[in-house]
């Protein structure tokens, strides 16, 4: 079965930096496209970051603006996020997701708490 | 940047035919999905490329795209259907993806 387990999630300060991962077991890795979503506290969901299989190709929504990377190392199934320059407003439940036609399986989010 | 519009909430009583609109200008000429998000869980995808259903969503659940309009159609609504339901724009010419708002279905 597919499974996305995602970590590294915790309380920081305003400024601060962060990096989560999220191991993926069960499909090809390193065939699939990956995203990263969040949803803050009782909104939405919003798209944050696509890489490509590979790892050439990634893309970020207007918001990120140059704050945040998205990375991957297909050796050991694992998909990281790097956060810096965290605002209160970044705080939330951060999703992994892999990336067919859609996002076709998710993670159970790690939560990102920004605060002083 | 592109923007998806969703109602904030749906209620229809059980059995009956449940439509949650998704509202973009020229949506019709992007591929839309639809995820179901039940309160503290993942989102789950029950709808790809407009209309397409992965294995294991109910054929209850259907989708339409057309003009500025997206549709999710949910038949014969359950309680169990009582969750968020979010729609999703993929600009292929970009690569960018962004939600909707979401709609919180009520099942009255």
């Amino acid at each position: 079965d597919v499974e996305l387990l995602e970590s590294g999630g915790r309380l920081v300060q305003p400024g601060g930096s962060l990096r989560l991962s999220c191991a993926a077991s069960g499909f090809n890795f390193r065939t699939y496209s990956m995203s990263w979503v969040r949803q803050a506290p009782g909104k939405g969901l919003e798209w944050v970051a696509r890489i490509s299989g590979n790892g050439a190709e990634t893309r970020y929504a207007d918001f990120v603006k140059a704050r945040f990377t998205v990375s991957r190392d297909n050796s050991n199934n694992t998909l990281y996020l790097s956060l810096s320059d965290l605002r209160v407003d970044d705080t939330a439940v951060y999703f992994c997701a892999r990336r067919t036609v859609a996002e076709d399986r998710w993670g159970q989010g790690t939560l990102v708490t920004v605060s002083s | 940047s592109y923007e998806v519009t969703q109602p904030p909430s749906v209620s229809v009583s059980p059995g009956q035919t449940a439509s949650i609109a998704c509202s973009g200008d020229k949506l019709g000429e992007k591929y839309v999905c639809w995820y179901q998000q039940k309160a503290g869980q993942s989102p789950v995808l029950l709808v790809y490329q407009d209309t397409k259903r992965p294995s294991g969503i109910p054929e209850r659940f259907s989708g339409s795209n057309s003009g500025n309009t997206a549709i999710l159609t949910i038949g014969g609504t359950q309680a169990m259907d009582e969750a968020d339901y979010y729609c999703q724009a993929w600009d292929s010419s970009t690569g960018d993806v962004v939600f909707g708002g979401g709609t919180k279905l009520t099942v009255l």
